[in-house]
């Protein structure tokens, strides 16, 4: 059985950093690009971040509203990815889940973790 | 970026009833790269139809997916209870990915 489980979320004051972590089982972590995705009340769903296989050099894209200040990395002896957020904003806030990409559909997501970015 | 937008944002159904639900892409969208979730409140998304027609493991049969280009259905032949849910549909045809706002069916 596939499972995704992330952690790390919480409050956090705008302008600071937060990293998230997501141990997966049930499949061979290493062959799967993992992603992150967010939902919110005021932007639903909006994908965050991706990251490829080694064979890939572990290349990643970011969506425009987060480059430069999240970073997402994977250790695949750990089956964990992670997304470092920096200089945090209001508009972070929200729901992050940690997705599985099957083929280009997000087969598998995990429970999910709330951000949120609040003074 | 391919914006989708679902219609209607909020529909009821009665049991028994048929049900269309439709996504609307911006520009044209390969029938293999656009998907639907299901998602209940306080769970996460649930991968539900992969590439326009084709459903997930468990999905009832009563689900089916549509359509071409830049139009997309999801239909259920016959509204049961269990389908109330917000369901939204997801292109990965052009980066970045983009999902539609959902499609909120509760039982009438």
């Amino acid at each position: 059985e596939v499972k995704l489980e992330e952690s790390g979320g919480g409050l956090v004051q705008p302008g600071g950093s937060m990293k998230l972590s997501c141990v997966a089982s049930g499949f061979t972590f290493s062959n799967y690009w993992m992603n992150w995705v967010r939902q919110s009340p005021e932007k639903g769903l909006e994908w965050v971040a991706e990251i490829r296989l080694k064979s890939n050099n572990y290349a990643t894209h970011y969506a425009e509203s987060v480059k430069g200040r999240f970073t997402i990395s994977r250790d695949d002896s750990k089956s964990s990815v992670y997304l470092q957020m920096n200089n945090l904003r209001a508009e972070d806030t929200g729901i992050y889940y940690c997705t599985l990409l099957g083929a280009d559909w997000f087969a598998y997501w995990g429970q999910g973790t709330l951000v949120t970015v609040s003074a | 970026q391919i914006v989708l937008t679902q219609s209607p944002a909020i529909m009821s159904a009665s049991l028994g009833e048929r049900v269309t639900m439709t996504c609307t892409a911006s520009s044209s969208v390969s029938s293999s790269y656009l998907h639907w979730y299901q998602q209940k409140p306080g769970s996460s998304p649930k991968l539900w139809i992969y590439s326009t027609s084709n459903l997930a493991s468990g999905v009832p049969a009563r689900f089916s997916g549509s359509g071409s280009g830049t139009s997309y259905s999801l239909t259920i032949s016959s509204m049961e209870a269990e389908d109330a849910a917000t369901y939204y549909c997801h292109q990965y045809h052009r980066s970045p990915p983009t999902f539609g706002g959902g499609t909120k069916l509760e039982i009438k």
